[in-house]
């Protein structure tokens, strides 16, 4: 078990551009989930997936944002012409079918300059 | 909808203080609720848990008791240490953690020698 891993754990881009996030969740667990959390808040939900399906959209996430997890194991959230309002970090957790309790990955940091 | 809203911080106590973090919440249906813990530089961890009303959570000497008729986790420590110096989240989630979980706002704590 080697845990949730996220990369890059840091991002600085300018406001336009387009960034990427990869995580990579435990091993055999069925469901992956995506939160942001900015600077002095907690983490707020925005989608998750059951294999490759996902299941619930946050209204968060606004048409810029897309996520996929393409063969039900690690999954990717793009943001399309990034604003200054990105900038957060973004979360990403794991659960097992067989638990209870999600499991957080260290987060990216997106800078939007 | 559903939220959680714990005291603001920060928190500054000396070692062995006693600590209490107030945390209460709103919810539609019989929620699972959690206290996450996040140290400088590291992802969030779960901390402990509690899944209906009455049970109590403990872990590393923190407790909370899930009260149903005040809507409250408050999180307890008898007698703190410098290492427990983080920033803790009450948290929600219907479906035993299987759905979204909902935070608060965070308390940071610190804790001087």
């Amino acid at each position: 078990d080697t845990g949730v891993s996220q990369d890059p754990r840091h991002k600085i881009t300018k406001r336009g551009q387009n960034v990427t996030f990869r995580c990579d969740p435990i091993s055999e667990h069925n469901r992956l989930y995506w939160y942001r959390q900015t600077l002095g808040q907690g983490p707020e939900f925005l989608t998750y997936f059951q294999n490759e399906a996902q299941l619930e959209k946050s209204r968060l996430l606004s048409d810029r944002f897309s996520a996929e997890r393409p063969k039900g194991s690690f999954s990717t959230l793009e943001i399309q012409r990034t604003e200054q309002g990105d900038s957060a970090m973004y979360l990403c957790a794991s659960l097992s079918g067989r638990a209870d309790t999600q499991y957080f990955g260290p987060g990216t940091r997106l800078t939007v300059l | 909808g559903d939220s959680v809203t714990q005291m603001e911080g920060p928190v500054t106590l000396s070692e062995e203080a006693f600590l209490t973090i107030n945390c209460t919440y709103t919810a539609t249906g019989y929620p699972s609720l959690f206290w996450y813990v996040q140290y400088p530089g590291e992802g969030l961890q779960l901390l402990l848990k509690a899944t209906k009303a009455d049970d109590k959570g403990s872990n590393k000497g923190f407790e909370a008791t899930y009260r149903k008729e005040t809507t409250s986790f408050h999180l307890e420590k008898g007698s703190v240490q410098v290492s427990d110096s983080a920033v803790y989240f009450c948290a929600l989630s219907l479906s035993g953690g299987y759905q979204k979980v909902t935070f608060g706002t965070g308390t940071k704590l610190q804790v001087i020698p």
